[in-house]
């Protein structure tokens, strides 16, 4: 199956600042790529999908780029609602598989 | 809006079955659009894709599960199902169900959008 790693493990950010989450596929995964938000109790939340578009709903301070087997998310100037755990999913190959997580934590 | 709430036991013996059902309400559970996933959390771990259904009763499991997989959907009571046989400690988990993304004129099997509490499941004698 295809391994998805995401780095750091933990990000520690002040409000307002602008983080890049990273998430390397261990093959091409083209650019169907997916970010997931989740937070503590919460199910996941479907962010960016096609590694740059985001879902109904996402505001536009959450960008994502990449393709193959580099990709990145970006929060442009984090609101306190974002300190969450974030998720790469690619759907290119069988089976779907997740990385595992970047934690976005108050500095 | 769409919810979906899974139930079951939440403590299985190992080698037995783990049975757990999602209950949807709201929206159509009949589109051939929607895809209807199981997905678990392992304790401090990420996330893992166990299989989905569709309202026709096709499936697709992850393939290192398959083998012990069971999936069944019932339209009528707007309800779908997961049964993964001879549970071990390594099956404790919680355990999601799903529904797929539909937007921006498409919608994705392997993406979800709407998804159930979750619900939590121990493997133990």
């Amino acid at each position: 199956e295809t391994v998805m790693t995401q780095s750091p493990a933990t990000l520690s950010v002040s409000p307002g600042e602008s983080p890049t989450l990273s998430c390397r596929a261990s093959r091409s995964v083209s650019s169907l790529l997916a970010w997931y938000q989740q937070k503590p109790g919460q199910a996941p939340r479907l962010l960016m999908y096609g590694a740059s578009t985001r879902a109904t709903g996402i505001p536009a301070r959450f960008s994502g780029s990449g393709s193959g087997t580099e990709f990145t998310l970006t929060i442009s100037s984090l609101q306190s609602e974002d300190f969450a755990v974030y998720y790469c999913q690619q759907y290119n190959n069988w089976p779907p598989t997740f990385g595992g997580g970047t934690k976005v934590e108050i500095k | 809006q769409v919810q979906l709430q899974e139930s079951g036991p939440g403590l299985v013996k190992p080698s037995q079955t783990l049975s757990l059902t999602c209950t949807v309400s709201g929206g159509s559970f009949n589109s051939v659009e929607y895809y209807w996933s199981w997905i678990r959390q392992l304790p401090g771990k990420g996330l893992e894709w166990i299989g989905y259904i569709q309202g026709s009763g096709s499936t697709f499991n992850n393939p290192s599960l398959r083998s012990r997989i069971l999936m069944s959907i019932d339209t009528s009571k707007s309800q779908f199902s997961l049964n993964l046989t001879s549970v071990t400690a390594a099956d404790t988990a919680l355990y999601y169900c799903a529904r797929n993304y539909c937007g921006g004129g498409s919608c994705f099997p392997l993406l979800n959008e709407y998804w159930g509490r979750g619900t939590l499941v121990t493997v133990s004698s």
